[in-house]
């Protein structure tokens, strides 16, 4: 099955800073990978995605890359903010079927 | 609020009994994904629909577990003799496409 590996498991950063999430996936079968952000007590809340036939997606300050060779993909945050401050996860999928998490990363923005 | 929505929102039960959540996803969305998530972890895949057929299950999802959505709208997952290691937070997601909807899940305490 599907193994999503996420780091850091922690980050800090300065507000105006860029913040950079890495996960590794193992299924080649994989072709969707959506990021969500949980903020403490709340739902998970989809902020992006990508599926495999694209290398780059980009939604105002947030950005995600797919390296499908490599099997890895990345959640690029620029301009952070304090209200940016949350858990994300990736998460790796097969179109319509299950999501397989990585382990998170509590990402801090120091005001 | 046309979003997913789950009840109760929270659960406390002794160990030994059974519990019964119920799911409501998005209109018309015809997937209902069942995830269960424990503190600082990713969600967690236990199951999920397509419309009322239940198509996949964890291997993680013991017998205790069962899942059902009879008429291909709402959704009820059961915990028959409940133990501590049950206790976690149980999401529900649903989708038309490839996104998946949170719901706010429920939280189950077993005592």
């Amino acid at each position: 099955g599907e193994n999503v590996e996420q780091h850091p498991s922690t980050l800090s950063v300065q507000e105006g800073d860029s913040a950079v999430i890495k996960c590794t996936y193992s299924d080649s079968a994989s072709n969707y990978f959506p990021w969500y952000k949980q903020e403490l007590g709340k739902r998970p809340q989809l902020i992006i995605d990508i599926r495999s036939n694209v290398g780059e997606k980009k939604d105002q300050r947030i950005a995600v890359t797919l390296n499908k060779t490599a099997k890895h993909f990345s959640l690029h945050i620029t301009e952070t903010q304090p209200e940016d401050s949350a858990v994300y996860f990736c998460a790796g999928g097969t179109s319509y079927g299950k999501l397989t998490f990585g382990q998170g990363t509590i990402l801090t923005v120091h005001p | 609020d046309t979003g997913v929505s789950q009840d109760p929102r929270h659960k406390i039960t002794k160990r030994g009994q059974n519990v019964t959540f119920r799911c409501d996803p998005i209109s018309e969305h015809n997937r209902l994904y069942w995830y269960r998530q424990t503190l600082g972890q990713g969600p967690e895949f236990l199951t999920y629909f397509q419309n009322e057929a239940q198509l996949e299950k964890s291997r993680l999802l013991s017998d205790r577990f069962s899942a059902e959505r009879p008429k291909g709208s709402f959704s009820t997952l059961e915990i028959q003799r409940t133990e501590q290691g049950d206790s976690a937070m149980y999401l529900c997601a649903s989708s038309l496409a490839y996104e998946q909807f949170f719901g706010p899940g429920t939280r189950l305490t077993v005592l």
